[in-house]
């Protein structure tokens, strides 16, 4: 079975600066895809950005980027000129090659502080 | 854009009721999915269907139930209601992995409190 682990449960940074989310998992399945969602409070999950396992260009979405080492099956989250509607909890999320199975991680409460 | 649509936002219901978890989507989706969301547990799965009458259990089935009797509607069962059901339920739902990385699409979520 698959595993996502998310060891950082709250995590702050200050407007217009950098933070990482990390996101460790655990497969033996060669083909995959990866995902954060981000979840507003009282608001709707969405998709941040998504990485192809078989792809080994991180991908990139405007101040969201990952660094997806597929070996060490890590795949953290980047915010760049972090603003305050990025205050969320972000869930890392592994689909399997299927597209049937979704494994969500505990996630991670970010907080932006003016 | 699609459009994932649960029917209440917030429910409150009382020990042994029956209760039911409506899901709609707009986008002929073939995948949907059942989820309850609890602080520090992320989200686990409770079931999900690839097809119209077919579903497979997820990781925490027991208590539940489902129904799909229509591509775009699965609907989750509480079938005794019990207070360690008090939750928020997030509906997804999804294309195989034919149509390429297809995220999952989620619905607004049900906070439902069991009295």
């Amino acid at each position: 079975a698959q595993t996502v682990t998310q060891s950082q449960p709250e995590m702050s940074v200050q407007e217009a600066e950098t933070v990482t989310l990390s996101c460790t998992y655990d497969t033996s399945e060669n083909n995959y895809y990866l995902f954060w969602y981000k979840q507003p409070p009282s608001r709707q999950m969405i998709l941040v950005i998504r990485q192809e396992a078989y792809k080994q260009q991180n991908a990139t979405e405007n101040r969201f980027s990952v660094n997806f080492q597929k070996a060490a099956k890590s795949f953290s989250l980047k915010i760049s000129d972090s603003q305050l509607g990025d205050t969320a909890m972000y869930f890392c999320a592994f689909m399997t090659n299927t597209g049937n199975q979704f494994y969500f991680g505990t996630g991670t409460s970010l907080t932006v502080i003016p | 854009d699609v459009k994932v649509t649960q029917s209440s936002r917030y429910l409150v219901k009382r020990t042994g009721e029956k209760v039911f978890l409506e899901c709609v989507q707009d986008m002929d989706h073939e995948n949907m999915f059942w989820y309850r969301q609890d602080p520090g547990l992320g989200l686990r799965l409770i079931y999900f269907s690839y097809d119209v009458k077919m579903k497979e259990k997820g990781d925490i089935p027991e208590g539940y139930s489902v129904s799909r009797e229509k591509k775009e509607r699965f609907s989750l069962i509480l079938e005794s209601a019990s207070t360690n059901q008090t939750s928020m339920y997030l509906c997804a739902s999804t294309q195989p992995r034919t149509e390429a990385n297809q995220p999952q699409h989620f619905g607004d979520g049900t906070r439902l409190s069991i009295l």
